[in-house]
């Protein structure tokens, strides 16, 4: 099976902050590779599809890159909304997620 | 508009069968797979099973002695039933479409599991 690892677990910056999220896959999964986003209460929401596609209604500012086992989504300025816990997940071999990386304003 | 709903016991006994119904409106269930998958305090969320746009399904093999996943698509609802409930599988139960990542996902629905 397919292990995904994310870092940090939680993370804390400023509004405007530029963020970066990591996740690294057990073993290589080229580029399928997903990133959402969970609000409290919410269900997940997809942002990021194939590595580096923005999903259809994501703001500009959610931007994702890596290939094979290393990957991270990346927030160009931080808005107050974007506080939630981010998930990546692998398709290449079943499906996968990772543990998650709690995102919270400074 | 793509909308996904989960409906379901809020508790169920340990030992007992949970049965989750997922009914989706603005496509079509021949034209997407429907994917179970669950959120839990102990092993955050785990893809449990799929049911493809022909009808066939595959599982975790995590669920698969317990786990069975069908559809009726006049009604466009796909169901999941789970047997042997253990306090474990306490959590948050979602349906989402699936073409590769899930672009959509239901509310989920909250099952306790418990005596």
């Amino acid at each position: 099976d397919i292990q995904m690892t994310q870092s940090p677990s939680l993370l804390s910056a400023s509004v405007g902050d530029r963020v970066t999220l990591n996740c690294k896959a057990s073993q290589n999964i080229y580029k399928n590779l997903a990133w959402y986003q969970q609000k409290l209460g919410e269900a997940p929401k997809l942002l990021i599809y194939n590595a580096n596609s923005l999903q259809t209604g994501i703001p500009s500012r959610f931007s994702g890159s890596g290939s094979g086992t290393d990957f991270t989504i990346t927030i160009s300025s931080l808005q107050p909304e974007d506080v939630a816990t981010y998930f990546c997940q692998q398709y290449y071999s079943g499906w996968t997620f990772g543990g998650g990386t709690k995102l919270e304003l400074k | 508009q793509v909308q996904l709903k989960e409906t379901g016991p809020g508790l169920v006994q340990p030992t007992q069968t949970l049965s989750i119904t997922c009914t989706v409106s603005g496509f079509s269930l021949t034209s997407y797979y429907i994917q179970w998958i669950r959120q839990t305090p102990g092993k955050g969320l785990e893809w449990m099973g799929f049911i493809r746009s022909g009808g066939s399904t595959e599982y975790n093999s995590e669920f698969k002695s317990r786990l069975s996943i069908s559809r009726d698509t006049s009604k466009n609802q796909v169901f999941l039933k789970m047997n042997s409930l253990k306090t474990e599988d306490t959590g948050v139960y979602y349906c989402a479409r699936a073409a590769g990542s899930f672009d959509s996902w239901g509310q989920g629905v909250m099952v306790t599991v418990s005596s």
